[in-house]
Formats: C-alpha cells, sequence, structure tokens
C-alpha cells in the first residue's frame, strides 16, 4: 500500500510569495494528482501527472518519478489561493483506478 | 472533461435516520467512486459503484451501511443508514471519464449527524 506523505501541513504566506508543497510517496505510481479542496468541502483537480511538468495560470506541476517526489508551486499568491491542496496517486499496474490521498496543505494566504 | 454535481450539499440529521447522496455526471464515465473524509482525516475510498451490479466495498466499509446504486452510466446513490454522530463528514463522488481516462470529483456533500 503506498504511503503518501505532503508537506507542510500548515503554510501561511504573504499575497504574491510564492509557494511550495511537497508530496512523497513510497511505492511506483502511474498517475498523482493535485487537487484543491476549498472550506466548503468541494474538491477541483488541478492537475494529474505522469512525468515532467504542468503549467496552468499561476500554479506549475512538477514530478520526479525516480525520486517519487511532487512538488506543486503556486506563483504570485493571492487570498484566493487559500485552501487545502492535496496530493493523491494512483498506483502502477492494471486498470485499478483507485487513488492514495495525502493528509493535506492548509494554505493560507494573507493581504 | 466533466461536471460531477452531488445533492443535497449538505444536510444536518438526526441519529438513527439515513440519508441518501445523488451523484450525476454529465458525461460517460467508466467508474464511479464514493468517499468519506471525516473531519481532519484525509479522503478514504468506501466503494466503487458498479453498473448494474452490487458495489465493491473497501475494507472497513458494507453495503447495509453504505448501500450505493448505480442504475446507469452516470448516476449513483450512496446511502448512509441509520446515522450515528461519528459519521458526520464529507461524502464526495467521483468519476473517471470513459474518453480520457481523468479522474473527476463531485463538490461534496457535507453530512452533520446530531
Amino acid at each position: 500500500k503506498n504511503e503518501v506523505e505532503q508537506s507542510p501541513q500548515n503554510l501561511t504566506a504573504q499575497e504574491g510569495e510564492f509557494i511550495t508543497i511537497n508530496c512523497s510517496y513510497s511505492v511506483g505510481i502511474s498517475a498523482l494528482h493535485w487537487l484543491q479542496q476549498h472550506p466548503g468541502g468541494g474538491i477541483v483537480s488541478l492537475f494529474m501527472l505522469s512525468s515532467g511538468k504542468k503549467k496552468h495560470g499561476r500554479l506549475i506541476a512538477t514530478i520526479n518519478i525516480q525520486e517519487k517526489h511532487s512538488s506543486l508551486h503556486i506563483t504570485a499568491s493571492h487570498p484566493r489561493d487559500s485552501a487545502v491542496y492535496i496530493c493523491a496517486v494512483k498506483d502502477s499496474g492494471g486498470s485499478n483506478y483507485k487513488l492514495t490521498f495525502g493528509k493535506g496543505t492548509l494554505l493560507t494566504v494573507n493581504p | 472533461s466533466a461536471v460531477i454535481s452531488q445533492k443535497p450539499s449538505r444536510d444536518i440529521c438526526q441519529r438513527g435516520t439515513s440519508l441518501t447522496i445523488q451523484c450525476q455526471v454529465d458525461s460517460q464515465v467508466t467508474m464511479m467512486f464514493w468517499y468519506r473524509q471525516q473531519p481532519g482525516q484525509s479522503l478514504t475510498l468506501i466503494a466503487t459503484a458498479n453498473q448494474g451490479s452490487e458495489a465493491t466495498y473497501e475494507s472497513g466499509f458494507v453495503i447495509d451501511k453504505f448501500p450505493i446504486s448505480r442504475p446507469n452510466l452516470t448516476f449513483s446513490t450512496l446511502t448512509v443508514s441509520n446515522m450515528s454522530p461519528e459519521d458526520s463528514s464529507i461524502y464526495l463522488c467521483s468519476a473517471v471519464l470513459a474518453s480520457s481516462y481523468e479522474q473527476y470529483f463531485g463538490p461534496g456533500t457535507r453530512l452533520t449527524v446530531t
């Protein structure tokens, strides 16, 4: 069973700062998701990665398969980025779409 | 892409009652899942909803407590039965698109049991 660790657990930043959230996992995967959860509970999928790097607006996600590590970066952070960011992995092999989730990183961006 | 809707978005229920949560996807999907997120915890898979057959439950979850239906490719329901305060959680529906195999999540249902 994959173990997913996120760091930091909590992060407070000032508006405009560059943010990095890290995710490491223990067993080989076929895909990694970065998710955003707002206080109401709803989850939005930000990225699905299997290799390399993806960018969407101010968000950048990278993954290093050999090191079993991924990072989510937010450039020019804004208070509306305040949310819980969750890393989730899909184990490699077969057609199993079950995900293992990290506990999340609570990001607070102050104006 | 896909849009997943859930009803209700939140509810406050009495101990001992049951609540049925609906999940509707606007695209053809291959797999649908139900997750639970207890306060301060990470998401946990309850079951995989199988079209036209019984759901596949994860360890620790049973059909009598969490009956699931999936009558067609784009709709599923989860019932939380005989609720207790420990069932207070966010319940999330998720689906894998048939066209791209990308996984999408619903907005969640926040359940409080008093």
